[in-house]
């Protein structure tokens, strides 16, 4: 089945560093992948949207210039969280929609998630 | 602004027993509504899509969704420990639009 590769799962970073978040669809090609983050007993928040090729759309509140994404091709998408700080620690998952997969019910794919520390 | 509602719980229920999860949405134009697992720092896990008013079944899970009322649910036969976790209700427009989320139930079946 299609399978989203998310690293790392695990990261600690100190306060003003950056962090990458790697996620690679392994046996499909990802047209679209979503952003989540979710905090401690809150439900998942979607932060962005990319499309291969194009720029992220941003949801309401969330930095566009703090959360960096890249989205290149059809199988890697990159979220950089940018002078990380203790705030934006948090558990982020990709979900890459697959673009063979038209069917309603089959369209998303989720990452392992990673879950950020920030000291 | 779309939202997913559920009762965050905790919904206790015994071995063996049904769990009954439930879920409304706000967006009418939503097309397709899923249920997720999450166990605690996990990523979640489909457990059922449904788009089609009425009932679906697959196993010990039936999916029912009431468009008119706004309304899905998730029915677990036979609980079972393992099912213990927080079960995540999703909406989604048509299209490639993102799933919107509940803020999840948590379930614990008692063995």
């Amino acid at each position: 089945g299609a399978v989203v590769s998310q690293h790392p799962s695990r990261v600690i970073c100190k306060s003003g560093t950056s962090v990458k978040i790697e996620c690679r669809s392994l046996d499909f090609q990802a047209t679209t992948m979503f952003w989540y983050r979710q905090f401690p007993k809150q439900s998942l928040m979607l932060m962005a949207t990319s499309n291969e090729g194009s720029k992220a759309t941003y949801e309401q509140g969330v930095e566009k210039d703090k959360f960096l994404i890249n989205h290149a091709s059809l199988t890697l998408s990159t979220l950089t969280v940018t002078s990380a700080h203790p705030e934006d620690s948090s558990f982020y998952i990709c979900s890459a929609r697959n673009r063979d997969r038209g069917q309603e019910n089959y369209g998303y794919t989720f990452g392992s998630g990673t879950r950020l520390t920030v000291v | 602004q779309k939202e997913v509602e559920q009762n965050s719980g905790p919904l206790s229920v015994p071995e063996g027993a049904i769990a009954s999860l439930n879920c409304t949405y706000s967006d009418r134009v939503s097309q397709s509504f899923f249920w997720y697992r999450q166990y605690s720092g996990k990523s979640p896990e489909l457990i059922m899509s449904i788009y089609s008013n009425g009932d679906k079944e697959d196993g010990r899970f039936t999916a029912q969704l009431n468009k008119a009322s706004q309304y899905v649910s998730l029915l677990i036969r036979d609980s079972q420990p393992s099912d213990s976790a927080t079960y995540l209700c999703a909406a989604r427009n048509s299209g490639n639009t993102p799933l919107v989320f509940g803020k999840g139930t948590r379930l614990s079946v008692i063995a």
